[in-house]
C-alpha cells in the first residue's frame, strides 16, 4: 500500500519568508512518481511539479524549488521570498500501479494550508 | 485553450432530486476523473474514463452515474443523495492515463444535499 503524509496541516508566514512544506512518502515499488498541486481557494488543483523516482536532481521554478531525496523517501517543497499569492492548500501525490493491472492510482497527502500574511 | 469547465459551480439538491454535473475540456485529452472532496481533506477519486470508456470505479454507490458521451464531455449524474454526499466535486483531465500523466482540474462543482 502506498501512503503519503504532509505532517503540517497548517503553516502561517510573513511575506517574503521563505517557507518549506514537507512531504514523506510510502511504497514498495521502484517506479513511481511524485507530484506537487496547489489548491488556491477558487477550487482547482494546479500541476506544479512531476519527478519520477530515478531522477533525484533538485529542481528551481523561479521562486519554487523541490528536493527530492530517495533515502528518506521525502520530496520536500520550498517557496522562496513567499507572496500573499501563495496563499493555498498544497498537496503532495504519489502515483504507482494499480496492483493487477495496468492503471495507475495517484495518491493524495492530506495537504498542508500555507497562509501568507501581508 | 488549458481549461476544465465545470457547471453548475455550486448546486444545492435534496435527497430526492436528480441532477447532473456536467465537465467540459478542449485539449484533446483522451482521459477524464471525477474525484470527490470533503473540507479539508484531500481529493478522492471516483471514476476513470479512458478513451470514452470506464476504466476505473473506485466502489462508488450507484446513486453516482458518471457518462462519457465524447471525448471531450464527461458527466456526473446524481439520484437519491445523502447529505454526507456534499463535498466539492472535481474534474480532470489528462492526455492519458499513465502513471507520469499530470492532470488539469476545473474549479469543480459545490454540491450540498439538503
Amino acid at each position: 500500500a502506498q501512503k503519503v503524509t504532509q505532517a503540517q496541516t497548517e503553516i502561517s508566514v510573513v511575506e517574503k519568508e521563505d517557507v518549506t512544506l514537507d512531504c514523506v512518502y510510502e511504497t514498495r515499488d521502484t517506479t513511481y512518481y511524485l507530484f506537487w498541486y496547489k489548491q488556491p481557494p477558487s477550487g482547482e488543483l494546479v500541476f506544479l511539479i512531476r519527478r519520477n523516482s530515478f531522477d533525484e536532481q533538485n529542481e528551481i521554478s523561479g521562486r519554487y524549488s523541490w528536493n527530492f531525496q530517495k533515502s528518506t523517501s521525502s520530496f520536500n517543497f520550498t517557496i522562496t521570498a513567499s507572496q500573499v499569492v501563495d496563499s493555498a492548500v498544497y498537496f503532495c501525490a504519489l502515483s504507482e500501479a494499480r496492483s493487477g493491472g495496468s492503471n495507475y492510482k495517484l495518491t493524495f497527502g492530506k495537504g498542508t494550508l500555507l497562509t501568507v500574511n501581508p | 485553450d488549458t481549461e476544465v469547465t465545470q457547471t453548475p459551480k455550486h448546486l444545492v439538491m435534496g435527497m430526492t432530486n436528480k441532477k447532473s454535473l456536467k465537465c467540459e475540456q478542449h485539449m484533446g485529452h483522451r482521459a477524464m476523473y471525477w474525484y470527490k472532496q470533503k473540507a479539508k481533506k484531500p481529493p478522492e477519486l471516483m471514476f476513470v474514463y479512458s478513451y470514452e470508456k470506464l476504466s476505473i470505479n473506485e466502489s462508488v454507490p450507484s446513486r453516482f452515474s458518471p457518462e462519457c458521451p465524447n471525448s471531450s464531455l464527461l458527466n456526473l449524474h446524481l439520484h437519491a443523495l445523502q447529505p454526507e454526499d456534499s463535498a466539492l466535486y472535481l474534474c480532470a483531465s489528462s492526455s492519458r492515463t499513465g502513471m507520469n500523466t499530470e492532470a488539469f482540474f476545473g474549479q469543480g462543482t459545490r454540491l450540498t444535499v439538503v
